[in-house]
């Protein structure tokens, strides 16, 4: 059975740092990796998705890598803002999607 | 295009009654998954539906079916509603998931009391 886990739990950074979440899965064999974002109460925001086959995706201020074989996957944020502050879950689909708990994170101005 | 679209919002009922969610996927879309998500447990997946036929299951009671129509909108249903199925549930719908991922609705509230 798949099993995701994100670290950290929760992060705060001031305004303007570069941050790292991480996020590690137990089966390698996935068809993608897909980031999302959740404002409290809402849905989800896909942010980026990778392909099994890919290494990187890349969008705006965001940077998502996957080592497939070490299972593992990171979301890379440039210059972070206040507005990005959220819950990023990290979700792989290989026969349905699994998520990750997530990280929440609070940038502060 | 207009996204995954998700009826009601919010929902209040009572402990032993029964409670139908509905979700409109994208246009196009023939996938529908539903979760569960609450602050103790997460995101959970409930099930999900491809061309009207159920593909996958997650690990929840009877008490939580669903079914797809020709028109690929989805609906879920939770009978004997218990103080513990309070949460917000969540609908996605894909293209091809195994391409291009899922995009999620905003979620229905549901509360129990």
């Amino acid at each position: 059975k798949q099993e995701v886990t994100q670290i950290p739990a929760a992060l705060s950074v001031p305004e303007g740092e570069n941050l790292v979440l991480n996020c590690s899965f137990t089966d390698s064999a996935i068809y993608n990796l897909q980031w999302f974002r959740q404002d409290p109460g809402k849905g989800l925001t896909s942010l980026l998705l990778i392909q099994s086959s890919q290494r990187e995706q890349t969008s705006g201020r965001l940077n998502a890598s996957l080592d497939k074989s070490s299972g593992r996957s990171t979301l890379y944020i440039a210059a972070s803002q206040p507005g990005d502050s959220a819950t990023y879950l990290c979700a792989v689909n290989n026969n349905d999607m699994r998520f990750g708990a997530g990280t929440r994170l609070t940038v502060k101005p | 295009k207009a996204g995954v679209t998700q009826t009601p919002r919010y929902l209040i009922k009572t402990r032993g009654q029964q409670v139908t969610l509905s979700c409109s996927p994208i246009s196009g879309h023939r996938s529908v998954s539903w979760y569960q998500q609450t602050p103790g447990q997460g995101l959970q997946f409930l099930f999900e539906y491809f061309s009207e036929t159920q593909r996958n299951k997650g690990n929840f009671p009877g008490r939580f079916s669903g079914r797809q129509f020709s028109n690929s909108r989805s609906e879920m249903n939770v009978s004997t509603l218990e103080l513990g199925d309070s949460a917000l549930y969540l609908c996605a719908s894909s293209a091809t998931f195994w391409v291009y991922g899922y995009t999620f609705g905003s979620g229905t509230r549901l509360t129990v009391v």
